[in-house]
This record gives C-alpha cells, sequence and structure tokens, in this order.
C-alpha cells in the first residue's frame, strides 16, 4: 500500500538555527500536506503545495514539492521554541475519496 | 471562529464497554474525517462523510466500529465492546469542499481512548 517516509525521526537544535526535514513516498502524489501537532492537540495545517516544482511559503516556513512528485520538503528558518511539535507530511490515499495517508511524522525540540 | 470540537476530550473504558466519541465539525463544512492515532505515529484513516453520506469506510478496523452522521453535521464514532488495542487517539477532520476537488483538512483535539 502507500506509504510516507519522514526524516529524520527527531531533531534537536539550538534556538535561530534553520530545519530542513523530508518526505518521501513509494507511488506518485498530486497533492502534499504538510501539518503541526502538539501535544494533546490535532494536526494544524501548515502549507498545501498542488503543483510538481511548486515553493510555497507560511511565515518562517517554506515547503517544496518534489519534481517526481515522489517527495516534499518542509524548511523552517530561524527557529525558535515555540516550533517544538510532531511535523506530518500527508499525501490523498488511492481511490480519490478524500483520505489522507500521513508519514510517521519529525519531532522537533528546540534549546533555548 | 469556532473550529472542529470533540467529546469528551479523555475517555477510559472497561474492556468490553461501548463507547460513543462525539465530533462538531466546522459549520457548513461538508466533509468529516475520522482517523485513528496511536502512540508515536501518524493518524490512520477510518471513514469519510459527505454530508450524511458515508462514502468511505474502507479504513474501519472491524464491525465493532460504527459512525454515523445523520444530519450531515455531527458526526458520532460507535466502537463496541472495546479491547485494549481500540487505545488509541480519535481524531476528527472536516473541510468546507468536496473531499475528491480538494484534500486540506481541519483537524479536532481528537479524543484519547484507554481501555483497560
Amino acid at each position: 500500500g502507500q506509504q510516507l517516509n519522514q526524516s529524520p525521526q527527531s531533531m534537536f537544535i539550538q534556538e535561530g538555527e534553520d530545519v530542513s526535514m523530508n518526505c518521501t513516498s513509494s507511488s506518485i502524489f498530486n497533492t502534499w500536506l504538510w501539518y503541526k501537532q502538539d501535544p494533546g492537540e490535532g494536526p494544524v495545517l501548515l502549507i498545501a503545495l498542488y503543483k510538481a516544482g511548486e515553493l510555497t511559503s507560511n511565515g518562517r516556513l517554506t515547503a517544496q514539492f518534489g519534481i517526481t512528485r515522489k517527495d516534499s520538503f518542509l524548511n523552517i528558518s530561524a527557529s525558535i521554541p515555540s516550533d517544538v511539535g510532531i511535523y506530518f507530511c500527508a499525501g490523498p490515499g488511492s481511490g480519490n475519496t478524500g483520505k489522507l495517508i500521513f508519514g510517521q511524522g519529525t519531532t522537533l525540540q528546540v534549546k533555548p | 471562529g469556532a473550529g472542529v470540537s470533540q467529546s469528551p476530550r479523555y475517555k477510559v473504558a472497561k474492556r468490553g464497554q461501548d463507547v460513543a466519541l462525539r465530533c462538531d465539525p466546522i459549520s457548513g463544512h461538508v466533509s468529516l474525517f475520522w482517523y485513528q492515532q496511536a502512540l508515536g505515529q501518524g493518524p490512520e484513516f477510518l471513514t469519510y462523510f459527505q454530508n450524511e453520506a458515508q462514502l468511505d469506510k474502507s479504513g474501519l478496523p472491524s464491525d465493532r466500529f460504527f459512525a454515523e452522521r445523520p444530519e450531515g453535521s455531527v458526526s458520532t464514532l460507535k466502537i463496541q465492546r472495546t479491547q485494549q488495542e481500540d487505545s488509541a487517539v480519535y481524531l476528527c477532520a472536516s473541510s468546507p469542499w468536496v473531499a475528491e476537488w480538494n484534500n486540506e483538512q481541519f483537524f479536532g483535539p481528537g479524543t484519547r481512548l484507554t481501555v483497560l
């Protein structure tokens, strides 16, 4: 079945550093979504990508839709303590019924 | 505006009990989804409603799981004869679009179910 693999699994960085994480798929996706989840809360949508090669920013966050349509990248610039959380990539599952397939997440910890 | 709300936020059940989890989507949202999230994992799809119609229930793990959305707004996920492996966070998401057109979904805070 469809799978999304995220790397790294976890990151521990210093405040102010830039962060990069990626997501790869075993199959082609036509949409990539990036979510952030804080402890005890539901995922919050950060960025949505719809076109191969697309580069989209949301404040300090930048995400790219890979040319092969099998990967996506999320970058966070000048990290701050509130960036702490779990970042998930997601894409549409097969059958076009709207269900999302999620990666296993990248856990980010920021040291002040 | 108000986001997706879920109740209860926490539920402890004894093995074999039935539970009902409620989701109030964002007002006017057409699509509603249920996901199950095990500890340390990403959410996994359970079922999808477009208005009151359940169009995809392929992710429901067994016939003990049942979901409904009778009036096309509030939804209830029911688990009968709960088992320990049902312990997880159950997330509800809604979307203003028909799911086939746009995949962006907005999640509630989840209900953490613990089965003893």
